[in-house]
């Protein structure tokens, strides 16, 4: 199976500009979570999608922004880039849903600098 | 209020003795926990997970211990292996929150030859 892929890999914005990050799970998974790692907060959660539907949300600005689409794939957005918001974006993928296991399979993240 | 907590930032380990790297956690509601290993620059990989109903998992050289009144887990990685140095993270789930993982800091685990 095909793991989790992300794209771009990596992405220079300038302050003010917007960004669209994208997401492919691992085929069957329905469940994308997304996170933020930076040297001073390490990793966190921003949110998660399950059939469509957001099911979780971490502590982001309204800025930072999601959905996800029929074929599970996903896209992450954000708005009003700040200096602050360079990191690496992370990806993850869960088959969810009754029965099914709990571990979340990541992608290579997308290294988002901003200028 | 950071929920996950790893106090070691690193571990040295002489390759094939025994690696053991602790993690705490103060929310109760935690059910599930799950360790993974990160490079620079890539996504973190999973290793093994736990659920709050047992007290031990192993999958091959790692094995997870959870301690549930001292709210204490640990991963044992025998015999460490150069290729286990890497940074490793401790994360945890409330099990109607499953998608949200929380993760502790990392420790780096470097094995020398």
């Amino acid at each position: 199976k095909a793991g989790v892929t992300q794209t771009p890999r990596y992405l220079i914005k300038t302050r003010g500009q917007q960004v669209t990050l994208s997401c492919s799970p691992i085929s069957g998974h329905r469940s994308v979570s997304w996170y933020q790692q930076t040297p001073g907060q390490g990793l966190q959660f921003l949110f998660e999608y399950f059939s469509e539907t957001q099911r979780n949300k971490g502590n982001f600005p309204g800025r930072f922004s999601g959905r996800q689409f029929s074929n599970s794939r996903s896209e992450m957005n954000v708005s009003t880039l700040e200096l602050g918001d360079s990191a690496l974006y992370l990806c993850a993928s869960a088959q969810r849903g009754r029965g099914a296991s709990y571990e979340q399979y990541f992608g290579p993240g997308t290294r988002l600098t901003v200028t | 209020d950071q929920q996950v907590k790893q106090n070691s930032p690193s571990l040295s380990v002489q390759e094939g003795r025994i690696s053991i790297l602790n993690c705490d956690y103060t929310n109760s509601m935690f059910d599930y926990f799950l360790w993974y290993k990160k490079y620079p620059a890539e996504g973190p990989t999973f290793l093994i997970s736990i659920s709050s109903i047992k007290d031990k998992n192993e999958d091959g050289r790692f094995t997870v211990f959870l301690n549930k009144s001292a709210k204490h887990l640990s991963l044992h990685i025998v015999p460490s292996q150069p290729g286990d140095s890497a940074v490793y993270f401790c994360a945890a789930s409330a099990g109607n929150q499953g998608g949200k993982l929380i993760f502790g800091q990392g420790t780096e685990l470097s094995v020398k030859p």
